[in-house]
């Protein structure tokens, strides 16, 4: 069964400091994955993904994700944080086929000033 | 271009009544889909529809939700009857399909509270 872990929920960082939020995953094809974020009462908007090639993607905003087929991760990585990244980012997964997104349960990311 | 367009923004129903949300997707993108989002579940796929068919349902969802896709370009979600356990945001989103094209563009949803 396909999966997608974060296993923290909420993560609170000093503006300026580096931020690096977890995903873990589980499939047994080639995955395609996302990390998407939502600012307080708004949708989702896609911060960067990740189908083939350098497992290291570069995303909007300063972020990037590091994907490791061997750890079946792809955890997000911001090297300084600022107040405006306060906002629950989503983990996500889509097999191939086009099978519709498994997303994880998010991670509520606070900067404190 | 524009984006994802979910009306209305806020929706307040009371329990036994139907309520239909509405969604129009960017133009030319072919998947839609409907998400449901509450702080305890997440995110959970009420439908999925690729060119106007529909691909998947949430199965747990299908007795009183119903999408469907009138056109390429506007869908609705009726949920009859409402009940108070519906209270949750619910999300649009489209994308195009194919390697390359899995990113979803999402609406900024509906607020739906049931009574």
């Amino acid at each position: 069964a396909q999966s997608v872990t974060q296993p923290d929920a909420r993560v609170t960082v000093s503006e300026g400091a580096s931020l690096q939020l977890r995903c873990k995953y589980s499939y047994s094809g080639t995955p395609y994955l996302f990390w998407y974020v939502q600012y307080p009462r708004q949708g989702l908007q896609l911060l960067l993904k990740y189908y083939s090639g350098d497992p290291v993607v570069q995303g909007v905003n300063g972020f990037e994700a590091e994907f490791s087929k061997s750890n079946s991760s792809f955890h997000l990585r911001k090297a300084s944080v600022h107040w405006s990244d306060s906002a629950v980012y989503f983990c996500v997964l889509s097999a191939q086929g086009g099978r519709a997104l498994i997303f994880g349960t998010g991670t509520t990311v606070s900067v404190s000033p | 271009d524009a984006g994802v367009t979910q009306t209305p923004r806020h929706e307040v129903a009371e329990k036994g009544q139907t309520i239909i949300l509405k969604c129009e997707p960017v133009s030319g993108h072919n998947d839609l889909f409907w998400y449901r989002q509450t702080k305890i579940q997440g995110l959970e796929l009420l439908s999925y529809f690729r060119s106007k068919s529909l691909m998947e349902d949430g199965g747990a969802f299908k007795d009183r939700f119903k999408a469907e896709m009138l056109n390429s370009s506007f869908s609705t979600l009726k949920i009859q009857p409402t009940e108070p356990k519906d209270s949750a945001v619910y999300l649009c989103a489209s994308s195009t399909p194919g390697l390359g094209g899995r990113g979803l563009y999402f609406g900024s949803g509906t607020r739906l509270t049931v009574l």
